[in-house]
């Protein structure tokens, strides 16, 4: 069974452009969630959709930030216009069953580089 | 103040080591406590959970919660050089999904 891809796996862009980022779950889970790890910090939460609907969006820094999952299937993460800021690590979890912490599987991640 | 309090390392061993890792924390909500390990370039990877207080045991890994104290640990026994790799904690309420992480901590285990 193939796990959580992720693609790209690494994507640099000037400040301002535009990036998409998209996310793979495993198949069949109907829960996808959306992390980021900036250099030297913790990995934070940033949203959770359950099929295409999102559950919590919480982590979500700011409006240029917009995730989306249609169909309830893969997911993508854009961001428009990036900052220097938005640089880190942007990693995708998949679950079958909510609230079980042993059910998220994480993907390898994307890197991006903002320069 | 942060969340999840974990020391980055780096820890260095020499193979056949005991080595403890650990995290505090502030949020006494909390009740699903979390190990994963992440190998360079991959994602993390779930090695063990418990919930609420106690300890749990898998093979050579033990995990340790003191929720009186807000702190977590894991014990690798017997280390080996594949060990080495950043082990991250973490911990949820168990309501909303939303996991909290420590920063991690990088583990080089020495042939």
């Amino acid at each position: 069974e193939a796990g959580v891809t992720q693609f790209p796996s690494h994507s640099v862009i000037e400040k301002g452009q535009t990036v998409t980022l998209r996310c793979d779950p495993i198949s069949g889970h109907d829960n996808l969630y959306w992390y980021r790890r900036v250099m030297g910090k913790e990995i934070k939460f940033l949203l959770h959709f359950v099929k295409e609907s999102k559950q919590d969006e919480s982590g979500m820094p700011n409006n240029r930030f917009l995730a989306e999952r249609t169909g309830g299937t893969y997911s993508t993460l854009k961001v428009q216009p990036a900052e220097l800021e938005d640089s880190g690590v942007y990693f995708c979890a998949s679950s079958q069953v909510a609230g079980g912490p042993d059910t998220q599987y994480f993907g390898p991640g994307t890197r991006l580089t903002v320069l | 103040q942060k969340e999840v309090e974990q020391d980055p390392g780096p820890l260095s061993v020499p193979e056949g080591a005991i080595v403890s890792l650990n995290c505090t924390y502030s949020n006494s909500a909390f009740q699903y406590f979390m190990w994963y390990r992440q190998y360079s370039r991959k994602g993390p990877e779930l090695l063990m959970y418990t919930y609420s207080s106690g300890n749990k045991e898998d093979g050579r890994f033990t995990a340790q919660v003191d929720k009186s104290s807000k702190y977590i640990s894991l014990f690798i026994r017997d280390s080996q050089p594949s060990d080495s790799a950043t082990y991250l904690c973490a911990m949820t309420s168990g309501l909303g999904n939303q996991f909290y992480f420590g920063t991690g901590t990088s583990l080089t285990v020495i042939p």
